[in-house]
């Protein structure tokens, strides 16, 4: 099926703890997106990439770091886990152009 | 920072009537999304309508967007049990570096 695919589903950390969450799409999308979703909120950007080779902070980049591997694939890592960080992460991809995003179906973090 | 503002926050209406939610956002944009999200899912994008647009239709769905306001509306016509879900705005601006930024939501519950 064509998509967004994110892994893990669920994950818990501890305080302190690191994890990548993957992100994979196959529509051959260009741009990619990484939000979090709080509790009674909309979506905030963490990261995105416009293109290949290309990353930049979105609104609440503190504490995240990304990596593009590669045009399908767009990695979100948290080096060093705090509780602030427990929230459901997704991830986001869209041609070029002013399109809907197409978003994967979410990971949920507990950070203890 | 939000850049959209959905009104009202929760909306509980019978199967078979309509729903109207607001979206108001602050600075001008290249174009207004609007996504569903059921509960514990991804986001589902529903209908995008562009700044020169003032009316798009979609199924049960009519988006109206008035830019001299900064606002928008969408409405679900004949609304059916599976209609329940979050609904959130989405605008597309230069003030946020043409990135999608989201607003909290509007949830919907259509009781049978």
């Amino acid at each position: 099926n064509a998509g967004v695919t994110q892994t893990p589903k669920f994950q818990v950390l501890k305080t302190g703890q690191s994890m990548t969450l993957q992100c994979a799409q196959d529509m051959n999308h260009n741009s990619m997106y990484w939000y979090r979703q709080d509790p009674g909120m909309g979506l905030r950007l963490i990261y995105y990439s416009a293109s290949e080779g290309t990353t930049d902070k979105g609104e609440v980049p503190n504490g995240y770091n990304v990596s593009r591997l590669n045009k399908r694939e767009f990695s979100l890592r948290l080096e060093s886990a705090a509780p602030s960080q427990t929230s459901v992460y997704f991830c986001a991809s869209i041609p070029s152009g002013y399109y809907g995003y197409t978003f994967g179906s979410g990971t949920r973090l507990t950070v203890v | 920072s939000q850049q959209g503002e959905e009104d009202p926050q929760a909306l509980s209406i019978q199967e078979g009537e309509n729903a109207t939610m607001n979206c108001s956002y602050k600075t001008s944009i290249n174009n207004l999304q609007w996504y569903r999200q059921n509960s514990g899912r991804g986001l589902v994008h529903l209908i995008l309508i562009r700044s020169n647009e003032r009316e798009k239709h979609s199924g049960r769905l009519r988006v109206t967007l008035d830019t001299s306001k900064k606002s928008s509306s969408l409405l679900i016509t004949a609304s059916r049990a599976a209609d329940t879900a979050s609904y959130f705005c989405a605008t597309d601006s230069k003030a946020a570096g043409n990135k999608l930024t989201f607003g909290g939501g509007t949830r919907v519950l259509v009781k049978p």
